[in-house]
């Protein structure tokens, strides 16, 4: 049974780029998370989804960053217009659907955005 | 609000030494309690967990324990290895909105032998 599964690993980009982070979920997960994490500190939560719908995006910036996760497919966060502050470590994690009782998070490996 | 707080790090051990790593936790509902481990490079590892009061979570030699009255889950190992060298995060998770992590800052281990 496969992990999470994000893509790519490292990704480069020149300040005003966009830069497009996936998250494949473990099988029979529903619900999607994403965690930032700057240099030297622990993980940021920035949005919860669950298939075609937003449940939680409060820690978010409320400029340039969207997220999304389709029916079919990837989840998605982009991030337009690139600044050098949004280099960091980008997480994703998935879980069972609530009705399970288990509020276990797996995570995926990371992305690594560098904004040069 | 709720937030978890970590000893600052890093601890430093030699191979076979006691580990211990405080975390102490504020939550205005009835939380769940987690520990993360992170290997250099890599994405964060479930390594133990507890639901309840008084409920011990162990796993690969490590255990920490869900204090209700001190808010506290301590991770602790009786003898560690050069291979326990990583980051670790204690996290909380309010089980009535089931969403998202509370993590801690991190405590890094370094285990020398």
């Amino acid at each position: 049974n496969a992990g999470v599964m994000q893509n790519p690993r490292h990704l480069v980009r020149r300040r005003g780029q966009e830069a497009r982070l996936r998250c494949s979920p473990m099988k029979g997960h529903s619900h999607v998370y994403w965690y930032r994490q700057l240099p030297e500190e622990g993980l940021k939560f920035m949005v919860y989804l669950q298939k075609e719908n937003i449940i939680d995006e409060s820690g978010m910036p409320k400029e340039r960053f969207s997220a999304e996760f389709p029916k079919e497919g990837p989840s998605i966060l982009r991030i337009q217009q690139v600044v050098r502050g949004d280099s960091a470590a980008y997480f994703c994690a998935s879980s069972l659907p609530e009705i399970s009782g288990s509020y276990e998070q797996y995570f995926g490996p990371g992305t690594r955005l560098t904004v040069t | 609000g709720d937030s978890v707080t970590q000893m600052e790090g890093p601890v430093t051990l030699s191979e076979e030494a006691f580990l211990t790593i405080n975390c102490t936790y504020t939550a205005t509902g009835y939380p769940s309690l987690f520990w993360y481990v992170q290997y250099p490079g890599e994405g964060l590892q479930l390594l133990l967990k507890a639901t309840k009061a008084d409920d011990k979570g162990s796993n690969k030699g490590f255990e920490a324990t869900y204090r209700k009255e001190t808010t506290s889950f301590h991770l602790e190992k009786g003898s560690v290895q050069v291979s326990d060298s990583a980051v670790y995060f204690c996290a909380l998770i309010i089980n009535q909105a089931g969403t998202a992590l509370i993590f801690g800052k991190g405590t890094t281990l370094s285990v020398s032998s």
